[in-house]
């Protein structure tokens, strides 16, 4: 069964805090992204990673870096947490098309979201 | 850049009407993918369709039916004979070649009233 595994649930953090957001999936993916959820504004694209060590921006990276050591984990680092943060974060994953041998649909696995209040 | 519009934020049906949720898409890419997701009110996003650029025939799927058309940049989903578990927020979503580079619209909210 496909699984994408977010670290926390749950996290309540203060203005200023370095928040770690954790994401690993077990299927071998290559790309690894992670969007925010916001009522009205459905799901933004902060980062996007095609690749170990490889990174691109999405539509909001400020405020976020992210790092992708191993291919199966993808962490987002709010450096200074602000409350215009808080938010629904969604890491998902994707494979490439050609491979062989592997169907595939392009399907976006997504973990079950981290929800961060930032008091 | 990647971008989806829909326009349509919230549409309210009765039970057994048919319903269009509209999408439109920008990109500069000429091979590049387009999506459907549903987000029931539990919350984890169902994928429903994918479609590539070379390929513009209507799909139908039981009650759902896309119909893509690149003359005018849209991938709209119609959804017919509605029902109650149809209640949800629907994204589409436009991809680059190898499937990174996601971009998702701001969502429709569809509520189905028996």
């Amino acid at each position: 069964d496909v699984k994408v595994t977010q670290s926390s649930r749950y996290l309540v953090k203060r203005t200023g805090e370095k928040v770690f957001l954790e994401c690993v999936q077990d299927m071998d993916h290559e790309n690894m992204f992670w969007y925010r959820q916001d009522p009205g504004l459905g799901l933004r694209l902060i980062y996007f990673s095609y690749d170990v060590k490889m990174k691109e921006k999405g539509d909001i990276p400020e405020g976020y870096s992210v790092s992708r050591e191993k291919k199966e984990r993808f962490s987002l680092i709010l450096e200074s947490a602000s409350t215009n943060q808080t938010s629904m974060y969604l890491c998902a994953s994707s494979t490439e098309d050609f491979k062989l041998g592997v169907p595939n649909t392009g399907e976006l696995f997504f973990g079950e979201g981290s929800r961060l209040t930032v008091l | 850049a990647q971008k989806v519009t829909q326009a349509q934020t919230e549409i309210s049906v009765v039970e057994k009407e048919d319903v269009t949720l509209d999408c439109v898409y920008e990109t500069r890419d000429t091979t590049y993918y387009l999506f459907w997701y549903k987000q029931p009110p539990s919350g984890e996003l169902v994928f429903l369709i994918r479609r590539n650029s070379f390929d513009e025939q209507n799909e139908i799927s039981g009650r759902y039916s896309w119909n893509f058309q690149k003359s005018t940049s849209s991938f709209n989903f119609t959804i017919t004979a509605s029902q109650v578990v149809d209640s949800a927020v629907y994204f589409c979503a436009l991809s680059g070649l190898n499937n990174n580079d996601m971009r998702f619209g701001a969502g429709t909210r569809l509520t189905v009233k028996p």
